[in-house]
């Protein structure tokens, strides 16, 4: 079975500090994992995944992930926070099956 | 390529009563899927379907909760009966099931039952 943990509902950063939101993830086969951004009264917008290719991840908006198999973890960080990055992100691994097991959110807010 | 569109974007009933919502995918994709998200929580995965086929259901899919997609197209969600605990955002997501089964969010619906 697959599940996800992210370390703190909530993360307070100032702008043009480094960002880092946790995830750990459990998962019986070899996972692809994603990260999710939402904006309120908004659906989940792609922000990178990982499926098995380069273990360090790009994605859109500056923010990157790196898988660490031995650690199972798929943290999302960013180097220079900005006011625009405020939002509620999700982890989610792939049961490879078709479903999506995302965690609780991190609620990200970045302080001028 | 227009995204996942998803109607209507609110809905508020009272208890007891039945409403359905609608989702049309990325035009190409396959795979669509229901989440529901409650205030503060990840989404919860309820269903999905491959072309016209009901797939997978989850245990939250109540015997109240009836999902269609009957040409492989849009898709469908009806809930009878409503209940407070209903209340919650309803997203639809789609996906290409040949390729990494990347899935893409539609705006979602929220459903307030009072």
């Amino acid at each position: 079975a697959q599940s996800v943990t992210q370390l703190g509902s909530h993360v307070s950063v100032s702008e043009g500090a480094l960002v880092l939101l946790r995830c750990n993830y459990s998962s019986s086969v070899p996972p692809y994992l994603f990260w999710y951004v939402q904006y309120p009264n908004q659906g989940l917008q792609l922000l990178l995944k990982y499926t098995s290719a380069a273990t360090l991840v790009k994605g859109i908006n500056g923010f990157e992930a790196e898988f660490k198999k031995s650690e199972t973890s798929f943290h999302l960080t960013k180097p220079s926070a900005h006011m625009s990055d405020a939002a509620e992100y999700f982890c989610a691994v792939s049961d490879r099956r078709g479903k999506l097991i995302f965690g609780q959110g991190t609620e990200l807010s970045v302080k001028p | 390529d227009t995204g996942v569109s998803q109607n209507p974007r609110h809905k508020i009933t009272k208890r007891g009563q039945n409403v359905t919502f609608r989702c049309d995918p990325i035009s190409e994709h396959n795979r669509l899927y229901w989440y529901r998200q409650t205030l503060g929580q990840g989404p919860e995965f309820l269903t999905y379907f491959q072309n016209e086929a009901q797939l997978e259901k989850s245990r939250l899919l109540s015997d109240r909760f009836s999902a269609e997609r009957p040409k492989g197209s849009f898709s469908t969600l009806e809930i009878q009966r409503t209940e407070q605990g209903d209340s919650a955002m309803y997203l639809c997501a789609s996906s290409l099931v040949a390729s990494d089964d990347t899935q893409y969010f539609g705006p979602g619906t929220r459903l307030t039952v009072l």
